[in-house]
């Protein structure tokens, strides 16, 4: 089976840096997905890991440790637009390539 | 390019009715996913297919939900006979690929929101 873990809700400052974390346990892993969605629309893309270490795209940058089976989404400079959920996804191999979601976690951006 | 494309954008029906919903994937995409979304959940796949087979459909209740892909391009989810937890967001989703390489990532349509009364 599979299981991952992410906090429910978190709350940050404008301008603040925050980190969201996820855990995972899932056989024949094949990468990790960041997905930004914001309330009442569908998900939008943010990141892709497949090997350990960090991905930096702009204000957001995301990392991989596969043998702590942990991932990080890590967000700078916080707009009020980055208040959103921020799914963790990941991939596995189980005859072709199957995405699994986390319950993502609830990011509440104030001034 | 046109994104992923889903109708209707939101449902009303009875319980025991029953509800299909369409979709259009990104041009060229051969892997399409359905998702079914709970209010504070995460998206749960229903259904994945490539082309117009199925790569896993292991948390599809067959017994009520049925799928398909004809011609390896639009979709159609299907719901009979609804039940009250039937509710949610249903989003349709497309990859180019769903292998290694490029391609990887999903577009998601913007969803049809089902109510079951």
């Amino acid at each position: 089976g599979q299981n991952i873990d992410q906090p429910t809700e978190m709350t940050a400052t404008e301008g603040a840096i925050v980190q969201i974390n996820c855990t995972y346990q899932t056989s024949g892993f094949n990468g990790l997905f960041w997905y930004q969605q914001h309330a009442g629309e569908a998900p939008t893309f943010l990141s892709y890991n497949v090997l350990d270490g960090l991905e930096e795209k702009g204000r957001f940058s995301s990392f991989l440790s596969r043998s702590k089976g942990y991932s990080y989404l890590l967000l700078k400079e916080l707009q009020m637009k980055d208040s959103a959920s921020y799914l963790c996804a990941v991939r596995r191999r189980g005859g072709s390539y199957i995405p699994t979601f986390g319950r993502g976690t609830s990011l509440i951006v104030h001034p | 390019e046109a994104g992923v494309a889903q109708s209707p954008r939101y449902k009303i029906i009875e319980k025991r009715q029953s509800v299909a919903f369409w979709c259009n994937p990104i041009s060229g995409h051969a892997t399409l996913y359905w998702y079914q979304q709970i209010l504070g959940q995460g998206p749960k796949l229903l259904i994945q297919f490539q082309n117009n087979g199925v790569v896993d459909d292991s948390q599809l209740p067959k017994d009520r939900f049925s799928a398909e892909r004809l011609k390896g391009v639009d979709s159609t989810l299907k719901i009979q006979p609804a039940k009250l937890e039937d509710s949610a967001v249903y989003l349709c989703a497309s990859s180019l690929v769903s292998g290694t390489g490029q391609g990887y990532e999903q577009y998601f349509g913007p969803g049809t929101r089902l109510t079951v009364t």
